[in-house]
């Protein structure tokens, strides 16, 4: 059985600070990681993915996450954040024997001028 | 190109209509997927297409039904939906659907469904 938890509905940031969206996974063999953002009435972009290899995954628009196997974690990061980040953010998981992926209840990112 | 196409952008239909969601991928990815979301809400996975065979299909009631085509094409046929059914549905494609690739998927803007 794979899962994903995403504990904050949500974030709230200023403008130019640094934002972390988090996400926690459960999986039985290796897991496949996914960030996507989804913009209101849009469908979902994708942003990054871990699949094996370094433990931070540098993705598009600047972001970044860190895959930490000890704490089952995979966490959203940006240095510095623009008020165009604002949008749902969803993490997935895929185990690696299964051709499911399962999203996280989302977690929605305001970044305030 | 990392389009995915999808029509009608909005549709409206009675419970008694029968409707067509249509999904266009040229990127030559040999997996397609159907989801379903409502507001706020994670996508929910109803169908999988690999090789342009149904491979998932995640106990979606009858009233729906998938037609993959070709390797580019996916439909969804709605018959006699009820007004729970009203959501957006999403298609997505990717290189692949399993195994240890880990292929990310590429999603359409929707179609927005409202049952009436």
């Amino acid at each position: 059985a794979q899962s994903v938890a995403q504990p904050e509905d949500q974030v709230n940031v200023a403008e130019g600070n640094p934002l972390t969206v988090k996400c926690t996974y459960s999986v039985s063999g290796n897991p496949y990681l996914f960030w996507y953002v989804q913009y209101p009435n849009r469908g979902l972009q994708f942003l990054l993915k871990y699949i094996t290899g370094d433990n931070l995954v540098k993705g598009s628009y600047g972001f970044e996450a860190e895959f930490n196997k000890s704490q089952t974690s995979f966490h959203l990061k940006k240095p510095s954040a623009l008020v165009s980040d604002s949008a749902l953010y969803f993490c997935a998981v895929r185990d690696g024997g299964y051709q499911k992926v399962t999203f996280g209840t989302g977690t929605k990112l305001q970044v305030i001028p | 190109d990392t389009e995915v196409t999808q029509t009608p952008k909005h549709l409206v239909m009675g419970m008694t209509n029968k409707k067509s969601l249509k999904c266009e991928q040229h990127m030559g990815h040999r997996a397609m997927y159907w989801y379903k979301q409502k507001a706020k809400k994670p996508p929910e996975l109803m169908f999988v297409y690999s090789y342009e065979k149904l491979s998932i299909n995640e106990s979606v009631p009858s009233r729906f039904s998938p037609e993959c085509p070709n390797s580019s094409l996916l439909n969804l046929h709605l018959h006699a939906l009820q007004p729970e059914d009203s959501a957006l549905y999403l298609c997505a494609s990717s290189q692949g659907s399993g195994g240890t690739e880990g292929y990310e998927q590429y999603f359409g803007p929707g179609t927005r469904l409202t049952v009436t």
